[in-house]
């Protein structure tokens, strides 16, 4: 079955920095890519996403890059801000014709310095 | 929209009681997921429903779990009886599977399950 490894599991960046997570999977049939954001106490929210038919996608101070042939993908958050700071969960799904599961990473604990 | 809706927030029991939780997904979505969160061990999956069926529940601990999504608009998750490793927070998410496309699951704020 899939599995999806991120790394690292904490990472701490100077505010105004970017910051990098990185995540591989296993599964080459895998075709959709959703990075969530968890805040302290709250629900996991859906920051940005790629399918595999695009290779980058930005969205403000967020992007995702994807590699199909090395099953990795990549969330980068530039000019970071306070407000940055979370857990970060990658996740890879494959689409069948009646089921759809998707694997989260272990998470990215991400601290902004003032 | 009123997103993803789960109760209680809370819960507070002894062991060997029964908890039940419960989810109302959005309305038109079509497949429901139930999770675990804990320190050690993360973000599980479960079990998720499609159209209501069950489709993998290999997720589920132990026989002492059960779900059931009686229909479209609202899903339990039942454990019986209780015990302390059971303590975490269970999260319910929703989505719209359309036919070869992922699309986003969309998360309750979980209920903060507490087994003494």
């Amino acid at each position: 079955g899939e599995n999806v490894e991120q790394h690292p599991s904490t990472l701490s960046v100077q505010e105004g920095d970017s910051a990098v997570i990185k995540c591989t999977y296993s599964d080459s049939a895998s075709n959709y890519f959703p990075w969530y954001k968890q805040e302290l106490g709250k629900r996991p929210q859906l920051i940005i996403d790629i399918r595999s038919n695009v290779g980058e996608k930005k969205d403000q101070r967020i992007a995702v890059t994807l590699n199909k042939t090395a099953k990795h993908f990549s969330l980068h958050i530039t000019e970071t801000q306070p407000e940055d700071s979370a857990v970060y969960f990658c996740a890879a799904s494959t689409r069948y014709s009646s089921a759809s599961k998707i694997i989260f990473g272990s998470g990215t604990r991400l601290s902004i310095r003032p | 929209d009123a997103g993803v809706i789960q109760s209680p927030r809370h819960e507070v029991t002894e062991m060997g009681q029964e908890v039940t939780l419960r989810c109302k997904p959005i309305s038109g979505h079509n497949s429901l997921f139930w999770y675990r969160q804990t320190m050690m061990r993360g973000l599980e999956l479960l079990i998720y429903f499609n159209n209501n069926v069950p489709i993998d529940d290999s997720g589920m601990p132990e026989d002492r779990f059960s779900a059931k999504m009686p229909n479209a608009s609202f899903s339990t998750l039942k454990i019986q009886p209780s015990e302390p490793r059971d303590s975490a927070v269970y999260f319910c998410a929703s989505s719209l599977i359309r036919q070869y496309s992922n699309q986003p699951q969309h998360f309750g704020d979980g209920t903060r399950l507490s087994i003494l």
